[in-house]
C-alpha cells in the first residue's frame, strides 16, 4: 500500500461544475497536509494546506480533512478550463520525518468548456 | 522578489557525461530538497539538506551525487552511473522543519540525453 493514494484520472468535468479531488493516507500520525497544482511541464506550486479536522476555504478552493478516516480532500467551485492541471496530494508525517514531504502521484484534472 | 532559481531549463547529456544541475535560494530556507518526475509519475525524492554541509539520501540517489556548501546553493550532478537520466528535475526549499510547512519549487531543469 502507497502511503499517499490519489486516483490518477483524469477526472473531467464540466466548466462552472464543482471538482472534487481525494487522497487517502497510511499513517495514521500524519500531521500536515498540502495541495499542490502542476501544470503540464511546469513546477508544482501550493495551493492549499490544512493542519486539523474540518473545513478550510480559500476562494474557490476548499480543502477537508478527516483524519480519523484517513483522507483529505479539495474542492474546486466553479471550475475553470484554467484549473485544468495535475493536482498533488502531500503529507507531513512530524515527528523525525518533519523535513520532508510524502507525495502522491496526482490526480489530473480536465475542465471541459 | 525572492525564490529558487533552477539552471539550466534544458540540458542535455551524452552518454558517459555528468552534468550539474544549479539550484539557488534567496529564501533564507534551511532545508533543500531534488526530485525527479518522469512523464506521468509523482515526485521522487534524490537528495535532501537540512543545513549547510550536511545532506541526506533519498529514494533514488543511486548514480546522482550533491553538495551543500552555502545555504543558499544545493546542486545536483547527474553522473555516469545514472543510467536512465532522462526527466524533470525539480529543486524545492523549505524554511525548516514544523509540520506546517510546504515546499517552495524552482521551475525545474528538464534533462534529455542524446
Amino acid at each position: 500500500q502507497k502511503e499517499v493514494e490519489q486516483n490518477s484520472g483524469p477526472l473531467s468535468v464540466p466548466e462552472g461544475a464543482i471538482a472534487s479531488l481525494n487522497c487517502t493516507y497510511s499513517d495514521r500520525g500524519s500531521q500536515s497536509f498540502f495541495w499542490y497544482r502542476q501544470y503540464s511541464g511546469k513546477s508544482p506550486e501550493l495551493i492549499m494546506s490544512i493542519y486539523s479536522n474540518g473545513d478550510k476555504e480559500d476562494g474557490r478552493f476548499t480543502a477537508q480533512l478527516n483524519k480519523a478516516s484517513q483522507y483529505v480532500s479539495l474542492l474546486i467551485r466553479d471550475s475553470q478550463p484554467s484549473d485544468s492541471a495535475t493536482y498533488l496530494c502531500a503529507i507531513n508525517r512530524g515527528g523525525d520525518s518533519n523535513y520532508q514531504l510524502i507525495w502522491g502521484a496526482g490526480t489530473k484534472l480536465i475542465i471541459k468548456p | 522578489d525572492g525564490g529558487i532559481t533552477q539552471s539550466p531549463k534544458y540540458l542535455f547529456r551524452k552518454e558517459g557525461q555528468n552534468v550539474t544541475l544549479s539550484c539557488e535560494q534567496n529564501l533564507n530556507h534551511d532545508a533543500m530538497y531534488w526530485y525527479r518526475q518522469d512523464p506521468g509519475q509523482g515526485l521522487r525524492l534524490i537528495y535532501y539538506s537540512q543545513i549547510v554541509n550536511d545532506f541526506q539520501k533519498g529514494d533514488i540517489a543511486e548514480g546522482y551525487s550533491v553538495s551543500r556548501e552555502k545555504k543558499e546553493s544545493f546542486p545536483l550532478t547527474v553522473t555516469s552511473a545514472q543510467k536512465n537520466p532522462t526527466a524533470f528535475y525539480l529543486c524545492a526549499s523549505s524554511i525548516g522543519p514544523g509540520i506546517q510547512y510546504g515546499y517552495t519549487f524552482g521551475s525545474g531543469t528538464r534533462l534529455t540525453v542524446v
